[in-house]
């Protein structure tokens, strides 16, 4: 079964950092681009981070670049996103999402950024 | 960024009956490799987000046929052939030809 599990969500301050994990299983991970895509509570989808296969090419949305880093590691079927500097507006539910064969969401972790 | 505009934003439907929704690009998206790259997904209530159609028409597996997808250029429209309880939910379009890849607003499904 394709499955994506996302972790390390929860309440930050303004500021403040968060590292985000997903694991990946039932599908060849490294063949798969891979996304970070986030949900403020009650609005729509956008895209906050994207990276090849090999992890070589990663692209950022224009408000999280400088603050957000994607990383994958292909060996261990992992993808992460190290967020700093958050801000209130980074609150949202972040999905981890693979595109292959298939195209995979996992449940989300709600990242909740408040003073 | 390359802004998707989907009508309506909300869209009441009697149960068996068609619904339609439109997605207009702010500009082409036809890439290199002369793909079409408009994706269409479903968020049920309480729900991920799931894809249905990928290049514009192509449904996913597992996606019922009542749902169809078709376009070109910058118009693009999502239908479903007769509504069902379990299509209730919020459909995106969205591109990934140019980055950013962007979504639509949503179109909120509801039955009448």
């Amino acid at each position: 079964e394709v499955q994506l599990v996302e972790s390390g969500g929860g309440l930050v301050q303004p500021g403040g950092s968060l590292g985000l994990s997903c694991a990946a299983s039932g599908f060849t991970f490294s063949n798969y681009w891979m996304s970070w895509i986030r949900q403020a509570p009650g609005k729509g989808l956008e895209w906050v981070a994207h990276t090849n296969e090999a992890g070589s090419d990663t692209y950022y949305v224009d408000s999280v670049k400088g603050r957000f880093t994607m990383s994958r590691d292909n060996a261990k079927n992992s993808l992460s996103l190290q967020m700093n500097s958050l801000r209130v507006e980074d609150t949202a539910l972040y999905y981890c999402v693979g595109w292959g064969l298939v195209n995979c969401w996992g449940q989300g972790t709600l990242v909740t950024v408040s003073s | 960024d390359v802004v998707m505009t989907q009508s309506p934003l909300s869209l009441p439907v009697t149960l068996g009956q068609p619904a339609s929704i439109s997605c207009r690009s702010g500009q082409g998206l036809v890439d290199s490799d002369g793909n079409t790259n408009l994706n269409w997904f479903q968020q049920r209530p309480g729900q991920s987000p799931r894809r249905l159609i990928y290049k514009v028409s192509v449904r996913d597996s597992g996606v019922p046929d009542r749902f169809s997808g078709s376009g070109t250029g910058t118009d693009f429209t999502l239908k479903i052939s007769r509504v069902e309880a379990e299509d209730v939910g919020v459909y995106y379009c969205m591109q990934h030809t140019h980055w950013p890849h962007t979504f639509g607003q949503g179109t909120k499904l509801e039955i009448k």
